[in-house]
């Protein structure tokens, strides 16, 4: 089955303590990218890549990294949480890097951060 | 900038009904894309239909039609005969052509909620 894959899907951490989201995606996809989502903000781009080896900053990267490895892997890193990056995130894919496609998302994960 | 407003932040209707979102849109591109989103209570975010800017057909899917309109900037969803599963967040969502990063641009979502 196609998919886009996140894990874990829910985690409570504490401040300062780093912790790696994972996202996967099995349909070859080129494109792939990492959202947020808050309450009176809607989603909002933090990093994407455009190929292995190829990332670049979204609208809020702070407090983030990434990395792109492999064509199929782009995890999230979080090197020392705060409470303000306590948020739904997105990982989304898709098959090139124009505009005109379609981007799939993972089902999300729910990070607390305290 | 672009920009996407969706100005029901809740809509609530009974089982059966027709309800139609709103969706404005802002851009200073020629060329644009639209596309609306679900998120049901599970959370995830699930695509429903693309539009390009050169494409003002409007579509009729089951019970979801779309209608798109340049004129008033306008990418408004349909559903026809509500039910209890459509319950979810819809989200509109814009991408320029030239935009870097392939970002979509999303509306706030508008909570609808079907009652039985």
């Amino acid at each position: 089955e196609a998919q886009v894959t996140q894990n874990p899907r829910y985690l409570i951490t504490v401040t300062g303590k780093k912790l790696t989201v994972t996202c996967s995606q099995n349909m070859n996809h080129e494109y792939m990218s990492w959202y947020r989502q808050d309450p009176g903000l809607g989603l909002r781009q933090i990093y994407y890549s455009m190929n292995v080896e190829v990332t670049d900053k979204g609208d809020v990267p702070e407090g983030y990294k990434v990395s792109r490895k492999e064509k199929r892997n782009f995890p999230l890193i979080l090197e020392s949480p705060s409470p303000n990056q306590t948020s739904l995130y997105f990982c989304a894919s898709s098959l090139r890097t124009v505009s005109t496609d379609t981007q799939y998302f993972g089902p999300g994960t729910r990070l607390t951060v305290l | 900038a672009q920009k996407v407003t969706q100005a029901q932040t809740e809509i609530s209707v009974v089982e059966k009904e027709d309800v139609t979102l709103d969706c404005v849109y802002e851009t200073r591109d020629t060329t644009y894309y639209l596309f609306w989103y679900k998120q049901p209570p599970s959370g995830e975010l699930v695509f429903l239909i693309r539009r390009n800017s050169f494409d003002e057909q409007n579509e009729i899917s089951g019970r979801y039609s779309w209608n798109f309109q340049k004129s008033t900037s306008s990418f408004n969803f349909t559903i026809t005969a509500s039910q209890v599963v459509d319950s979810a967040v819809y989200f509109c969502a814009l991408s320029e052509r030239e935009t870097s990063g392939s970002r979509l641009t999303f509306g706030e979502g508008t909570q609808l909620t079907v009652n039985p």
